[in-house]
């Protein structure tokens, strides 16, 4: 079975861009998760879709990132405007189970903002 | 809040030596998970462990709720343990991760 895909794997936009990360899960997984990975911050919860429906939107990130599942196998991450402190890894992760169900994780989107 | 602190925050070793990293949490949680990172390489799930004892090879984790701690152990440590270890909680929506414990085992 293939894990959870993520495309592009590096990213680098200007200031003020707009860029989609995308992501596949796991098939048959029903939870959606993105989190971001900075050196300072260490990995930080964005969005946590269960079943298509987005249950955490983020908080502190809401205002410029924005997570769709626009169906059981793909979800989106958009960023606008984006900004050089938005530099980070960019992860997703499906789980199968329920609440507390194991996370598996994909390999990630490098995004650098000049 | 809800935090998840991990020690140590680094650790040196020659090969062949045992090690054992701590994570604490501070409330009651729905599951943990131990994974492992190379640098700039994805993250790892190494154990799924929500209580009790798992072992996998060299790797052994010990998850005690009731005392808001789980543990680590490497045991007979090789180069390719090098990396770094997080600890992840999942209190309601998503998982909280420690800032993780460097290993670097050295010959």
């Amino acid at each position: 079975d293939a894990g959870v895909t993520q495309t592009p794997r590096h990213e680098v936009a200007e200031k003020g861009q707009t860029i989609i990360l995308k992501c596949e899960p796991v098939s048959g997984h029903n939870d959606l998760f993105w989190y971001r990975q900075t050196k300072i911050q260490g990995l930080e919860l964005l969005s946590y879709f269960r079943s298509k429906s987005l249950m955490e939107d983020g908080g502190a990130f809401k205002d410029r990132f924005k997570a769709e599942m626009l169906n059981s196998s793909f979800s989106t991450l958009k960023i606008q405007p984006t900004e050089p402190k938005d530099s980070a890894v960019y992860l997703c992760a499906s789980s199968l189970e329920g609440r507390g169900g194991e996370q598996y994780f994909g390999p990630g989107t490098r995004l650098t903002v000049l | 809040g809800q935090q998840v602190q991990q020690s140590p925050t680094s650790l040196v070793l020659q090969e062949g030596e045992n090690a054992e990293l701590q994570c604490n949490f501070s409330t009651s949680l729905n599951s943990m998970q131990w994974f492992y990172q190379r640098p700039g390489g994805s993250l790892i799930s190494v154990f799924y462990n929500p209580s009790g004892t798992k072992q996998s090879g060299r790797l052994t984790s010990t998850t005690v709720i009731k005392e808001r701690r789980s543990s680590l152990h490497i045991s007979s440590s090789q180069i390719t343990d090098s990396g770094t270890y997080l600890c992840a909680v999942n209190y309601a929506q998503g998982l909280t991760f420690g800032l993780g414990t460097r290993v670097s085992v050295f010959p």
